[in-house]
């Protein structure tokens, strides 16, 4: 298996820009989350998805932060705009929904603000 | 809520020594325990998984163990190499197929 496939891996985009980060699960699962690392916070949990519906969005930091699951497969996260705050390394990891499954992570987006 | 602290922050051994991470949550009621290890500009990796109903998994040089009654999980590397010079984090998974992590502990392996 290819494991969680995030894209793209390395973003660099200016305060007020449009940005979306892409993640495809592995095959097989159907629970997804999006994280987000900073040095000053470690990891944060922004949202997950059971079977593509949304469960607990209360990590996503502001209405500027959205993110969805058109297919069991594939999420997007989108900030809009996006602000230099913002600047962070962005995971998604998939997981089987039942209570005994192992959380992998992809390899992370780098989101830079300027 | 749970809470998953880590301890020690940071470590640094010389090569080959054994040594053991430590990680603590707060809730007992957990249905799994996983490690990882996160190496700079990287994803997390995962080591070790221990379902509740388990007390220790063990992978090569590695060894995790799990008190769930006293909300406890080691990881136990043995015999250290510079490679393993990373950040290791743990995360308990509970109901409601919620994950919480710890913050981690940088390890740095002396040659």
């Amino acid at each position: 298996d290819a494991g969680v496939i995030q894209s793209p891996r390395h973003e660099v985009t200016e305060m007020g820009q449009e940005v979306t980060l892409r993640c495809k699960l592995i095959s097989g699962h159907n629970s997804l989350f999006w994280y987000r690392q900073t040095m000053m916070r470690g990891l944060e949990l922004l949202i997950y998805f059971n079977n593509n519906v949304p469960i607990d969005d209360s990590g996503m930091p502001e209405d500027r932060f959205s993110a969805k699951m058109p297919n069991a497969s594939f999420s997007t996260l989108k900030i809009q705009p996006s602000e230099p705050r913002d600047s962070a390394v962005y995971f998604c990891a998939s997981t089987e929904a039942g209570n005994t499954g192992e959380l992998f992570f992809g390899e992370g987006s780098r989101l830079t603000v300027l | 809520k749970q809470e998953v602290t880590q301890i020690p922050a940071a470590l640094s051994v010389p090569e080959g020594e054994n040594l053991v991470l430590n990680c603590s949550f707060t809730d007992s009621a957990i249905y799994n325990l996983q490690w990882f290890r996160q190496d700079p500009g990287k994803g997390l990796t995962s080591l070790l998984l221990i379902q509740s109903s388990q007390r220790e998994q063990t992978s090569g040089r590695l060894n995790a163990s799990l008190d769930k009654s006293s909300g406890r999980s080691t990881l136990y590397i043995a015999a250290s190499q510079p490679g393993d010079s990373a950040t290791y984090l743990c995360a308990v998974r509970n109901t409601g197929n919620q994950f919480y992590f710890g913050t981690g502990t940088s390890l740095t392996v002396i040659p």
